[in-house]
């Protein structure tokens, strides 16, 4: 109950196309949903994050829709860039519980010019 | 601003040596900071949990004694590999939690350590 599934595992696009990652939870208590980018050898950065009270949040070429009912987010990178190529992972949080992240098991993105 | 650092970024030891690795928030005060591994290829596995001035609460698993979190100070935790194995090998990462003014929800990173046991 406390895991968050993230697909796909890896996925290629063009430059200038759409880069989509979806995540799924199954704890209806997760109240904080972030979006993390990591390049090889660095710490994880915050892209983006959305709280279950809003369906939708933008921010420049990231886009985070969110589905409560079907306990479901995912992740849009519009106009995909190489420099975009990193590995993606979502995450769930539960406040109460001491603002313990649980992490999808990550999106291996590449994109080709 | 948010910014956590790491000390050092890589690390060679020798098996059944211990090694510190520091984890600093520079420019906030860190209520609360976490210790993830993470092996390649996977995702970041939580540790333990570190509160300032109290005992670190450890992940199911996570030997307590062999990975000691100390979170002295607002602004400093570290993470002692003791004894260490090649298994051990791993990227150690920390984050912080601001207490202050910052998003209570939001976990600044630090940049890694790479722990490579022989």
């Amino acid at each position: 109950q406390q895991q968050v599934k993230q697909s796909p595992q890896s996925l290629i696009v063009q430059k200038g196309g759409i880069s989509i990652i979806n995540c799924a939870y199954e704890n209806t208590a997760f109240d904080y949903f972030p979006w993390y980018q990591q390049f090889p050898g660095k710490g994880p950065a915050l892209l983006i994050a959305i709280r279950p009270d809003v369906s939708e949040k933008k921010e420049g070429r990231f886009t985070i829709s969110f589905n409560k009912s079907a306990k479901q987010f995912s992740l849009h990178i519009m106009d995909s860039q190489p420099g975009d190529s990193a590995t993606y992972f979502c995450a769930a949080s539960l406040r109460y519980n001491t603002d313990k992240l649980i992490f999808g098991t990550g999106t291996r993105l590449q994109v080709f010019p | 601003g948010a910014v956590v650092s790491q000390h050092p970024s890589r690390v060679i030891c020798k098996s059944g040596t211990s090694v510190k690795i520091e984890c600093r928030s520079l420019d906030f005060q860190a209520t609360t900071m976490f210790w993830y591994r993470q092996f390649p290829k996977q995702s970041l596995m939580l540790m333990a949990t570190s509160n300032e001035g109290s005992k670190a609460t450890y992940e199911q698993g996570v030997e307590k004694d062999k990975f000691l979190i100390n979170h002295a100070s607002l602004t400093l935790s570290t993470l002692t590999v003791t004894s260490a194995h090649p298994e051990d090998s791993s990227f150690y990462i920390c984050s912080a939690r601001d207490g202050g003014q910052g998003d209570p929800y939001e976990q600044y990173f630090g940049p890694g350590t790479r722990l490579t046991v022989t």
